[in-house]
């Protein structure tokens, strides 16, 4: 199975903040990597697909970047509604698998 | 607009079984691979089986192959999942989600809370 490794594990940033997450593929995952975000209590939503792909009705604050084994997530100025748990997870291969979160609280 | 009801989630004694729903409406079922995902209390997802569009073709984590069967119903816009010799590891919330080439799951359903305990 391909191990996903996220970073950091929780981060606390003030509304404006430019935030960065990674992401770290156990093996090449070419773009095939997702990142979703969950706030408590709720399903999961797509926010980008395919390592750079801004999913329909996701804010162009969201971005993604990388290929290969090494991917990022940035929130170009932090919303406050933008808190909850993130996740990236690689569609490259069976088993689908996501990294450990990273849970972004809001100062 | 697109929906995903899931249903079916009780406290279960270990070793017995379950069968998880998924009402789908808004979009053409038919057309959709169709997931299973998980997440333990206070634990991350975790990806448990897909099911192609026409049920031909299924697909299974190995912590749950051989205990848990995925199908669908196109007429009736339902998934699936029965799991059998539920053991306390499967205890989660387990989340129904569509994708349209089998890969990512766009969107997700509110999820149904599985308990196994004695």
């Amino acid at each position: 199975d391909i191990q996903m490794t996220q970073s950091p594990s929780s981060l606390s940033a003030s509304v404006g903040d430019r935030v960065t997450i990674t992401c770290r593929a156990s093996q090449s995952i070419r773009i095939y990597l997702n990142w979703y975000q969950q706030t408590p209590g709720k399903a999961p939503k797509l926010l980008i697909y395919t390592a750079s792909g801004l999913q329909s009705g996701v804010p162009s604050r969201f971005s993604g970047s990388g290929s290969g084994t090494d991917f990022t997530l940035t929130i170009s100025s932090l919303q406050p509604e933008d808190f909850g748990n993130y996740y990236c997870q690689q569609s490259y291969s069976l088993p689908f698998t996501f990294g450990g979160g990273t849970r972004v609280e809001i100062k | 607009e697109v929906q995903l009801v899931e249903s079916g989630g009780v406290l279960v004694q270990p070793g017995g079984s379950l069968r998880l729903s998924c009402a789908a409406s808004g979009f053409t079922f038919s057309t959709y691979w169709m997931h299973w995902v998980r997440q333990a209390p206070g634990k991350g997802l975790v990806w448990v089986s897909r099911i192609n569009s026409d049920g031909s073709s299924t697909d299974y984590a190995n912590s749950v192959k051989g205990r848990f069967t995925i199908s669908r119903d196109n007429a009736k816009n339902t998934l699936y999942m029965q799991m059998n010799d539920l053991r306390a590891e499967d205890t989660a919330v387990y989340y129904c989600a569509r994708s349209e080439h089998g890969g990512r799951p766009d969107y997700w359903g509110q999820g149904t809370r599985v308990i196994v305990s004695s």
